[in-house]
Formats: structure tokens, sequence, C-alpha cells
């Protein structure tokens, strides 16, 4: 069973349309990640929510709006996709803030907009 | 946040050990010291943590320095499956994904 699953793998769109990356844990952790990896593999934080909760935003274009309907999911959608967007979106997981747990990544998703 | 060095890229033979270096001279006393990799076309995955002591699991070793300023990640014997790139991450913990900044890694090829 995968642990963090996101879909779609890939997603091409245009410009200025809307789209949504979805993604789902079944490990029972309470804290889940968006990372975004660029064309030069920086892989950087953007959002972390635990229960729920945003935890924290990076300086991300509130165009990207993470929703988290329960523990074990936690979308990203993006407004008005601008050539910058591309590049691989993963998401990860983790249990608490007390002890040490290492992060779960899924296996991307491979935006790209033309 | 503190900061990680690693090269570019290694190379190793397949059988081999491997020792992937990091330096972190600006480590903070309650930094742990993570490594994580990256396969080709997939997330990364945690190898390994420490804070001071050298650890061990079924993946890899970690050897940390006595002034803790670096750090050895050890692969005892290379595979061609641990062609990856490598990172070396600084954490406070409780708080790991929050704070966790990968660099660019040390991207390893394996040699059959």
């Amino acid at each position: 069973d995968t642990a963090v699953s996101q879909t779609p793998k890939y997603l091409v769109t245009q410009m200025g349309n809307d789209k949504s990356i979805k993604c789902e844990q079944n490990l029972g952790h309470d804290t889940m990640y968006w990372y975004k990896q660029d064309s030069k593999k920086f892989l950087k934080i953007m959002f972390s929510y635990n229960n729920k909760e945003l935890i924290i935003n990076e300086t991300v274009p509130n165009r990207f709006s993470p929703k988290s309907p329960d523990k074990a999911h936690l979308n990203l959608h993006i407004n008005s996709l601008e050539l910058g967007d591309s590049a691989v979106y993963f998401c990860a997981s983790s249990q608490g803030q007390l002890n040490f747990s290492p992060l779960h990544f899924g296996n991307g998703t491979r935006l790209t907009v033309t | 946040d503190a900061k990680t060095t690693q090269p570019n890229s290694m190379e190793s033979n397949e059988e081999e050990p491997v020792h992937l270096p990091c330096n972190h001279s600006t480590i903070s006393g309650t930094d742990y010291i993570h490594w994580y990799r990256q396969l080709p076309s997939q997330g990364p995955e945690y190898v390994i943590h420490g804070l001071t002591s050298n650890v061990n699991n079924r993946m890899a070793s970690l050897a940390i320095a006595e002034d803790r300023k670096s750090s050895t990640l050890i692969l005892h014997r290379a595979t061609l499956r641990d062609a990856a790139v490598y990172y070396c991450i600084l954490s406070d913990l409780p708080n790991t994904g929050n704070q966790f900044y990968f660099g660019t890694g040390t991207s390893l090829t394996v040699i059959p």
C-alpha cells in the first residue's frame, strides 16, 4: 500500500487555468506538507498543516491555497497558473511535533504550465 | 537556519563503501543532522539522523565529528539502487519537517 499518494502524477495545463493536486496519506500522521522542487532541483517547503490547521506558510503567492478536509488529506489548489509554477510538487507527512518522525514523501506531481 | 555544504557529485564503484561528507560549521547545539535521499523520479526518503553519537541503521551509518561541524553518511556496500541525490539537513527537533531546508545535495553515481 502506498503510504503517501498524490494525484495526478502529471499535469499539463495552460497559463491562467486553475488546477488542484490531491494528496492522501494512510500512515495516521497528523502533519502534512507541500514541497516544491524547481527545475534546478531545489526542494522547498511551501505549507505545513498539523491536525488540519496551517502551521507554516512560506513565501508562496496567494494563488496557492492548501486545503485539508481531514488529517489524512492535504490538497493544493492553484489559481491563475503561471509559467513559473512549472515544477514537481511533493506532498509529505509526519507524525507529531514532540518526537522525531521522519518525513514520508509522495512520488510527486509534475506540473507543466504552457 | 544553519547551512550545510555538500559536494555536488560523487562516484562509487558497486559493492564498495561510500562516504558522503557534509559540512555544517554553524550548527547549533540543538540541531539534529538528518539525511534523506531522492531516487530518480521519486520523492525523498529518510535515511538516518543523529545528534552527537554515531548512528547505525539498516540503510547506512552516520559518523558525526566530535565538534559536530561535519558529518559523513556511510553506505557500507553501494548498490546500483543507491544512485540518488543525498541531502544533509539540519533541524531542531521536534519541529522537523517544518524546518527542513533541502540544499542541492550530493548526486551519487554508482558504477557497475
